[in-house]
């Protein structure tokens, strides 16, 4: 049973559109991650949380709001979609921070026209 | 700050040879932890090693690492390529912080 999961797996919108991604884990842990992924450029980190009602700005924060409901939940918001922002997502889990494993959820592919 | 380099973005192997993928870093922290995650296609990004142990070699899955503290490295390497290993494999930095950096990972194509 998949313990990192993401919702929509696909999403497409337009330039100027609201979108919201949306995280879930049952691993009982701390930290939740947003990456997003490009050729040329990796996993690049865009917000995480140590908790509820917890957030941190990551690598590449602009245009990205995010928020953690609960210890489970995390969402990435983005208010005016830009191409630029068209992307694989993947949220992750962990249970100390930059020192243990991660757990990735299968991703979101986000398309901006 | 903290950083990740892979330099080899593609790597194209011939089935049978060894693999090696290179990966150096810095940050000013004595205690980091490292970490090599593989990323099959149409799958999870998923830990492959890891270590915070200088000269100590690190193995799974037939691939092995060993961090060496004083020239920043941690090169994944395997004896022998298999198809099966055709991935994206990203190196990893955890330090004083709550998160990783990733490196820009490097594309292994294992061919017959």
């Amino acid at each position: 049973e998949a313990a990192v999961t993401q919702s929509p797996r696909n999403k497409v919108t337009v330039t100027g559109g609201n979108v919201t991604l949306s995280c879930r884990q049952t691993n009982s842990h701390n930290y939740m991650y947003w990456y997003r992924q490009d050729t040329g450029h990796g996993l690049r980190l865009i917000h995480y949380s140590y908790g509820a009602g917890n957030l941190q700005i990551g690598d590449v924060p602009d245009g990205y709001k995010a928020t953690r409901t609960t210890q489970e939940d995390f969402f990435l918001l983005l208010e005016l979609a830009s191409p630029s922002q068209t992307s694989l997502y993947f949220c992750a889990s962990s249970d100390a921070g930059g020192r243990a494993e991660q757990f990735f959820g299968p991703g979101t592919r986000l398309t901006v026209l | 700050g903290d950083s990740v380099t892979q330099k080899e973005g593609l790597v194209t192997l011939t089935e049978g040879l060894p693999v090696m993928l290179n990966c150096t870093y810095q940050t000013i922290y004595s205690n980091a932890f490292l970490f090599w995650y593989v990323h099959y296609l149409n799958e999870s990004p998923r830990l492959l090693l890891k270590s915070s142990t200088d000269n100590k070699r690190t193995e799974h899955q037939g691939f092995h690492a060993t961090l060496h503290k004083s020239s920043s490295s941690f090169h994944l390497q395997k004896s022998s390529a298999q198809l099966s290993d055709s991935a994206l494999y990203y190196c990893a930095l955890g330090s004083s912080g709550n998160k990783l950096i990733f490196g820009i990972g490097t594309l292994l194509s294992v061919k017959p």
